[in-house]
């Protein structure tokens, strides 16, 4: 079946950082993908998304490239701030009018 | 974008209760979902709602337990029945839009059974 596989937190940074959060996905044809944040005490906010081969999706300085090669979608942001600290989830959607499905999330926290 | 509502957005109930969960959105849609966030992870799908059809459901999920009406494209309800502590949860409504290929959530219910 349909499912996503996020790198296991949580992530530790200091701010400026580098970051990569790592997100491959199983799925058959070309799923949409997806990148959702959910800050503490927030509800779930779509940051990006890619919905074909080698789009690349970003928002907030993140940037996320959809490689069908390497069945990936991993999330990057060349310098974080204290207020990225937040859950981030990976999600695919096999096709349209299908639910999404999610990652198990990856908590990121950053220090001044 | 959608607008969604949820209410209750917060409830402690005793074990062995039900709990339903409304479900409001701005806009009409033809596709909503259910979603519930156990502590500390992922969101996992319940069911498919969508007007003038019977809920679809998960793997794991039966409509005795969480039966859900659909009445129209702009309201749902959840309900939560026979609860016991491992429903804990928060629950999520959600609606895709067509249009914009996005997937839109609302604030959830977080629900404690004690």
């Amino acid at each position: 079946g349909n499912s996503v596989t996020q790198m296991e937190g949580p992530v530790t940074l200091s701010e400026e950082a580098f970051l990569t959060i790592n997100c491959t996905y199983t799925a058959t044809g070309y799923p949409s993908l997806f990148w959702y944040v959910q800050y503490p005490g927030e509800g779930l906010q779509l940051l990006l998304k890619a919905t074909k081969a080698d789009d690349k999706g970003s928002n907030k300085g993140f940037e996320a490239t959809y490689r069908k090669e390497t069945t990936s979608f991993h999330l990057e942001k060349g310098s974080v701030q204290v207020s990225d600290s937040a859950v981030y989830f990976c999600a695919l959607r096999h096709q349209a009018g299908t639910a999404l499905i999610f990652g198990k999330g990856t908590t990121l926290s950053v220090s001044s | 974008s959608a607008v969604i509502s949820q209410k209750p957005s917060r409830d402690i109930c005793q074990r062995g209760t039900s709990l339903t969960i409304q479900c409001q959105v701005d806009s009409q849609v033809t596709m909503m979902f259910w979603y519930r966030q156990q502590p500390g992870q992922s969101l996992t799908l319940i069911a498919t709602a969508n007007q003038g059809s019977e809920a679809t459901y998960e793997s794991g999920f039966v409509i005795d337990k969480f039966p859900i009406s659909r009445p129209n494209l702009t309201f749902s309800t959840l309900t939560v029945s026979n609860m016991s502590p491992e429903d804990s949860s928060i629950y999520l409504c959600s609606v895709a839009r067509e249009a914009d290929n996005e997937q839109y959530f609302g604030p959830g219910t977080r629900l404690t059974v004690t």
